[in-house]
Order: structure tokens, then sequence, then C-alpha cells
């Protein structure tokens, strides 16, 4: 199984329509999780961390489910510019030091 | 905002040749890590760096490899003798003491 698991996509979806993602890590002692967000060719983007409460930060919301081992990203009333790939991360305390291990991406595409 | 900087944007070389890649973290962060992402695959966690070493570090990341802070800002990725499945953006990033880190814009290497 891998590390960190995320549905490649696409996922078309019309503007103002609601969107979820999910990711799944394999291993139970991850630490923090992360959603970035990354336009074509740049860099990833720190979107939210993900806390154990969840968290919302306007159209996104971000959720963990530590017994099922995913977190899951909500993005509400989507906009064209919401159109990227989605990498969810995790924080992986190994040796004393911190690795984080990403996802492929989840590629979003949303039509005029 | 402060940003993680890296030069060059692109750098093209042949097989076999060295190449130095730059990244100026944010001041006061602490810990400094490389990632790869090979066009069309997933960003892949190199080496972390604290306290002027090596702190954990991927299979990926052999002999051919080695990292240095030359000085209180700078922080390089040494390749020797590349290889064309070299070719990819290298994107360094940088954390302060909490989990939440931030990307360079990366450098794009083609090795021909």
């Amino acid at each position: 199984r891998k590390e960190v698991e995320q549905d490649p996509g696409p996922f078309n979806v019309p503007e103002g329509a609601t969107v979820a993602f999910n990711c799944t890590y394999s291993n139970s002692a991850s630490q923090s999780f992360f959603w970035y967000r990354q336009d074509c060719r740049k860099e990833p983007k720190l979107l939210m961390s993900v806390y154990s409460s969840g968290n919302e930060d306007g159209r996104f919301t971000a959720q963990l489910n530590r017994a099922s081992q995913y977190i899951s990203l909500l993005i509400r009333d989507s906009k064209l510019s919401d159109s990227a790939t989605y990498l969810c991360a995790v924080n992986l305390l190994t040796s004393g030091t911190y690795k984080y291990i990403f996802g492929t991406g989840t590629r979003l595409k949303v039509l005029a | 905002e402060p940003e993680v900087t890296q030069t060059p944007s692109h750098q093209v070389t042949q097989m076999g040749q060295e190449v130095i890649l730059r990244c100026v973290p944010i001041s006061n962060h602490l810990y400094f890590y490389w990632y790869r992402q090979i066009l069309g695959q997933k960003v892949e966690f190199l080496v972390s760096f604290y306290n002027n070493e090596i702190s954990e570090k991927s299979e990926i990341f052999d002999d051919q490899f080695s990292v240095e802070r030359p000085d209180g800002s700078n922080f390089t990725l040494k390749i020797r003798s590349t290889k064309l499945e070299d070719s990819a953006m290298y994107f360094c990033a940088s954390r302060e003491g909490g989990h939440e880190q931030y990307f360079g814009p990366g450098t794009r290497l083609t090795v021909t």
C-alpha cells in the first residue's frame, strides 16, 4: 500500500459546484497533515494544515479522520481559479526527525 | 511576505557534469529540505537538514548528491555526474519550528 494515496482525477466540475477530495495514509504514526495546491510547473503552495478538530478557511474545509486514516478537502462554490492539482502531505516522525510524504495529487478542473 | 528563493530557475547541463542548485530559505527558518518532482509525477523527498547536518535522507539521495549550508543564508544541493534521469524540478523548502513548510519556486534541471 502506498504511504499516501490520492485519486489522480481529473475532477471536472462546473463553476459554483462543491467538490471533495480524499487522501489516505498508511502509517498510523503520521503526525501532521496538510493540503497543498500546485499549479502547472509551479511549486506547491500551502493551502491549509489539517487538524483533528477540522478547520475551515473561507470556501475550503479540511477534515482528518485518524481512525480511518484519511484526510479530506472540501471546496465550496468552486471558482475557475481553483483549477489546479491538490496535493496531500503527511508528516512522519522517523528516527527523531520529521519527514514529509506527498501524494501524487488530485487534478481539479473547474469549468465555466 | 518572506519567501524561499531559488536560483537558477532553469539549468541545462550535459550528462556527467556537476550542477549546484541554490536556495535561500526564509530567514528565521531552521529546517531545510530538498525535493524532486519528475514531470507528471509526485513530489519526492530527497533530504532534510537541520543544525548544519543532514537529519534524514531518502533512498534517492545517494552519493551523487550532497547538500551544504555554506553561509548563514544559502542552502545548496550539488549533483555530481548528472544522469538523464536527474532531469526534474528541484524544490527547496523551509520551516520554522512548526510543521508547516514553504516551498521555493523550484529549479528546472534538464540533463541532455
